[in-house]
Protein backbone atom coordinates (compact mmCIF):
# COMPACT_ATOMS: atom_id res chain seq x y z
CA UNK A 1 0.00 0.00 0.00
CA UNK A 2 1.29 2.85 -1.06
CA UNK A 3 1.59 5.61 1.42
CA UNK A 4 3.52 9.43 1.98
CA UNK A 5 4.07 11.11 5.00
CA UNK A 6 5.34 14.25 5.41
CA UNK A 7 7.04 15.64 8.03
CA UNK A 8 9.03 19.00 9.88
CA UNK A 9 6.49 21.60 9.22
CA UNK A 10 6.17 24.38 11.91
CA UNK A 11 5.96 28.42 12.37
CA UNK A 12 9.28 30.19 11.24
CA UNK A 13 9.85 34.00 11.17
CA UNK A 14 10.04 35.62 7.22
CA UNK A 15 13.45 34.92 6.24
CA UNK A 16 13.79 31.98 8.30
CA UNK A 17 14.26 28.13 7.09
CA UNK A 18 12.54 24.86 7.30
CA UNK A 19 13.31 21.33 5.81
CA UNK A 20 10.43 19.24 5.09
CA UNK A 21 10.75 15.16 4.57
CA UNK A 22 8.52 13.08 2.45
CA UNK A 23 8.76 9.34 3.55
CA UNK A 24 7.37 7.24 0.83
CA UNK A 25 6.39 3.55 0.93
CA UNK A 26 4.90 0.26 -0.71
CA UNK A 27 6.20 1.08 -4.15
CA UNK A 28 9.28 1.45 -5.78
CA UNK A 29 10.48 5.10 -5.03
CA UNK A 30 13.63 5.37 -7.05
CA UNK A 31 11.16 4.50 -10.32
CA UNK A 32 9.32 7.56 -9.53
CA UNK A 33 9.68 11.01 -10.17
CA UNK A 34 8.20 13.04 -7.36
CA UNK A 35 6.76 16.22 -6.58
CA UNK A 36 5.56 18.85 -3.80
CA UNK A 37 2.53 20.73 -4.07
CA UNK A 38 1.25 23.48 -1.62
CA UNK A 39 -2.12 24.91 -0.53
CA UNK A 40 -2.02 28.11 1.08
CA UNK A 41 -5.32 28.90 3.56
CA UNK A 42 -8.13 30.21 1.48
CA UNK A 43 -6.30 29.69 -1.97
CA UNK A 44 -5.91 26.48 -4.66
CA UNK A 45 -3.43 24.41 -5.02
CA UNK A 46 0.02 25.49 -6.49
CA UNK A 47 2.65 23.17 -7.68
CA UNK A 48 6.21 23.92 -6.05
CA UNK A 49 8.55 21.63 -7.52
CA UNK A 50 9.34 18.34 -8.64
CA UNK A 51 12.82 15.97 -9.28
CA UNK A 52 13.63 13.10 -11.53
CA UNK A 53 13.69 9.65 -10.62
CA UNK A 54 17.83 9.83 -9.87
CA UNK A 55 17.74 13.26 -8.60
CA UNK A 56 19.53 14.38 -11.32
CA UNK A 57 16.94 16.71 -13.12
CA UNK A 58 15.22 18.96 -10.80
CA UNK A 59 12.32 22.03 -11.74
CA UNK A 60 10.49 24.81 -9.59
CA UNK A 61 7.60 27.03 -9.32
CA UNK A 62 9.06 30.96 -9.94
CA UNK A 63 7.48 31.41 -6.47
CA UNK A 64 10.20 29.62 -5.30
CA UNK A 65 13.01 29.77 -7.30
CA UNK A 66 16.34 30.13 -6.19
CA UNK A 67 15.05 29.64 -2.58
CA UNK A 68 13.44 25.91 -2.12
CA UNK A 69 15.63 22.89 -2.94
CA UNK A 70 13.97 19.82 -3.81
CA UNK A 71 16.33 16.56 -3.12
CA UNK A 72 15.66 12.83 -2.19
CA UNK A 73 17.67 9.84 -0.75
CA UNK A 74 16.64 6.68 -2.82
CA UNK A 75 18.43 4.15 -0.42
CA UNK A 76 16.14 5.91 2.31
CA UNK A 77 13.02 6.24 0.50
CA UNK A 78 12.94 9.95 1.32
CA UNK A 79 12.36 13.23 -0.56
CA UNK A 80 13.21 16.54 0.97
CA UNK A 81 12.31 20.50 0.40
CA UNK A 82 15.14 22.58 1.86
CA UNK A 83 13.00 26.33 2.26
CA UNK A 84 15.31 28.86 2.92
CA UNK A 85 14.37 33.22 2.56
CA UNK A 86 10.46 32.25 3.81
CA UNK A 87 7.95 34.37 3.17
CA UNK A 88 4.28 35.46 4.04
CA UNK A 89 3.25 33.57 0.95
CA UNK A 90 5.10 30.60 1.44
CA UNK A 91 2.61 30.21 4.17
CA UNK A 92 0.92 26.98 3.21
CA UNK A 93 -0.07 23.06 3.73
CA UNK A 94 2.73 21.64 1.97
CA UNK A 95 2.07 17.95 -0.16
CA UNK A 96 4.40 15.28 -1.19
CA UNK A 97 2.83 13.96 -4.07
CA UNK A 98 4.19 11.27 -6.18
CA UNK A 99 3.83 10.94 -10.07
CA UNK A 100 1.56 9.05 -12.12
CA UNK A 101 2.92 6.53 -14.08
CA UNK A 102 0.71 6.21 -17.26
CA UNK A 103 2.12 3.27 -20.00
CA UNK A 104 5.57 3.54 -17.99
CA UNK A 105 6.23 6.90 -18.47
CA UNK A 106 5.82 10.18 -15.92
CA UNK A 107 2.70 12.09 -16.68
CA UNK A 108 3.27 14.99 -14.62
CA UNK A 109 -0.34 14.25 -12.35
CA UNK A 110 -0.27 12.85 -8.84
CA UNK A 111 -1.95 9.99 -8.01
CA UNK A 112 -1.18 9.27 -4.37
CA UNK A 113 -1.04 12.69 -1.95
CA UNK A 114 0.71 12.44 1.50
CA UNK A 115 -1.98 14.28 4.38
CA UNK A 116 0.40 17.53 4.37
CA UNK A 117 2.82 19.20 6.77
CA UNK A 118 2.05 23.22 7.88
CA UNK A 119 4.04 25.91 7.28
CA UNK A 120 3.96 29.04 9.04
CA UNK A 121 6.02 32.17 8.32
CA UNK A 122 4.88 34.98 10.86
CA UNK A 123 6.88 37.23 13.12
CA UNK B 1 -0.56 28.08 -18.82
CA UNK B 2 -3.72 29.47 -16.98
CA UNK B 3 -7.09 27.32 -15.83
CA UNK B 4 -10.18 29.42 -14.74
CA UNK B 5 -12.90 27.12 -13.28
CA UNK B 6 -16.37 28.19 -13.07
CA UNK B 7 -18.71 28.21 -11.33
CA UNK B 8 -16.67 29.12 -7.87
CA UNK B 9 -19.50 27.16 -6.22
CA UNK B 10 -22.17 24.81 -6.98
CA UNK B 11 -25.12 24.23 -4.46
CA UNK B 12 -26.95 21.01 -6.23
CA UNK B 13 -29.15 17.81 -4.39
CA UNK B 14 -28.58 14.64 -3.98
CA UNK B 15 -29.56 12.39 -6.87
CA UNK B 16 -28.70 15.06 -9.00
CA UNK B 17 -25.99 15.77 -11.77
CA UNK B 18 -22.84 18.65 -11.55
CA UNK B 19 -20.94 19.68 -13.96
CA UNK B 20 -18.11 21.85 -13.63
CA UNK B 21 -16.14 23.84 -16.01
CA UNK B 22 -12.50 24.69 -16.68
CA UNK B 23 -11.09 26.74 -19.68
CA UNK B 24 -7.55 27.23 -20.68
CA UNK B 25 -5.93 30.10 -21.50
CA UNK B 26 -4.48 28.26 -25.06
CA UNK B 27 -4.80 24.87 -26.24
CA UNK B 28 -3.50 21.88 -24.17
CA UNK B 29 -4.46 19.06 -26.04
CA UNK B 30 -6.40 16.47 -23.76
CA UNK B 31 -3.73 16.76 -20.87
CA UNK B 32 -5.86 17.72 -17.81
CA UNK B 33 -6.74 16.27 -15.02
CA UNK B 34 -9.21 16.89 -12.19
CA UNK B 35 -9.00 16.17 -8.30
CA UNK B 36 -10.88 16.12 -5.86
CA UNK B 37 -10.14 17.73 -1.91
CA UNK B 38 -12.16 17.38 1.31
CA UNK B 39 -12.10 19.54 4.11
CA UNK B 40 -8.85 18.03 6.01
CA UNK B 41 -7.71 15.43 3.68
CA UNK B 42 -5.25 14.93 0.74
CA UNK B 43 -6.71 15.76 -2.88
CA UNK B 44 -7.80 12.67 -4.97
CA UNK B 45 -6.63 12.19 -8.46
CA UNK B 46 -9.97 11.51 -10.19
CA UNK B 47 -9.68 12.00 -13.47
CA UNK B 48 -6.32 12.18 -16.18
CA UNK B 49 -5.92 13.15 -19.90
CA UNK B 50 -9.29 14.65 -20.16
CA UNK B 51 -11.56 11.60 -19.78
CA UNK B 52 -9.32 8.83 -17.93
CA UNK B 53 -10.91 7.56 -14.62
CA UNK B 54 -8.18 7.01 -11.72
CA UNK B 55 -7.76 4.14 -11.09
CA UNK B 56 -11.27 3.16 -8.29
CA UNK B 57 -12.98 5.69 -9.09
CA UNK B 58 -16.45 5.16 -9.66
CA UNK B 59 -18.28 5.60 -13.11
CA UNK B 60 -20.55 8.28 -11.87
CA UNK B 61 -17.26 10.98 -12.24
CA UNK B 62 -16.54 11.55 -16.14
CA UNK B 63 -13.79 13.77 -17.61
CA UNK B 64 -14.27 15.33 -21.48
CA UNK B 65 -12.73 18.13 -23.64
CA UNK B 66 -10.11 18.71 -25.44
CA UNK B 67 -8.36 21.88 -26.55
CA UNK B 68 -9.18 24.75 -24.23
CA UNK B 69 -12.42 23.69 -22.66
CA UNK B 70 -13.05 20.56 -20.34
CA UNK B 71 -15.98 19.59 -18.28
CA UNK B 72 -15.99 17.34 -15.19
CA UNK B 73 -19.34 15.80 -14.87
CA UNK B 74 -20.50 14.08 -11.46
CA UNK B 75 -24.14 11.86 -11.84
CA UNK B 76 -26.35 10.34 -9.33
CA UNK B 77 -24.56 12.99 -6.49
CA UNK B 78 -23.98 11.79 -3.03
CA UNK B 79 -23.43 14.09 0.01
CA UNK B 80 -19.92 12.50 0.31
CA UNK B 81 -19.08 14.52 -3.20
CA UNK B 82 -19.46 17.44 -1.17
CA UNK B 83 -15.98 19.04 -2.12
CA UNK B 84 -13.21 21.36 -3.92
CA UNK B 85 -12.86 20.10 -7.25
CA UNK B 86 -9.50 21.52 -9.33
CA UNK B 87 -8.37 20.96 -12.85
CA UNK B 88 -4.71 21.06 -13.62
CA UNK B 89 -2.52 21.25 -16.87
CA UNK B 90 0.30 19.29 -17.94
CA UNK B 91 0.93 20.51 -21.23
CA UNK B 92 3.30 22.98 -21.11
CA UNK B 93 5.51 23.10 -18.19
CA UNK B 94 6.96 24.15 -15.86
CA UNK B 95 5.41 24.59 -14.28
CA UNK B 96 2.19 22.44 -13.73
CA UNK B 97 -0.71 25.14 -13.17
CA UNK B 98 -3.73 24.24 -11.40
CA UNK B 99 -7.38 25.44 -11.61
CA UNK B 100 -8.51 28.45 -8.93
CA UNK B 101 -10.95 25.49 -7.81
CA UNK B 102 -14.93 25.01 -7.76
CA UNK B 103 -16.88 24.35 -4.48
CA UNK B 104 -19.28 21.86 -4.89
CA UNK B 105 -22.06 21.55 -2.16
Amino acid sequence: QVSLVESGGGVVQPGGSLRLSCAASGFTFSDYVMHWVRRAPGKGLEWVALIWFDGNTRHYAESVQGRFTISRDNSKHTMYLQMNSLRGEDTAMYYCARDHEIAGRMSLTFDFWGQGTPVTVSS
Amino acid sequence: IVLTQSPATLSLSPGESATLSCRASRSISTYLAWYQQKPGQAPRLLIYDSSNRASGIPARFSGSGSGTDFTLTISSLEPEDSAFYYCQQRYNWPPITFGQGSRLE
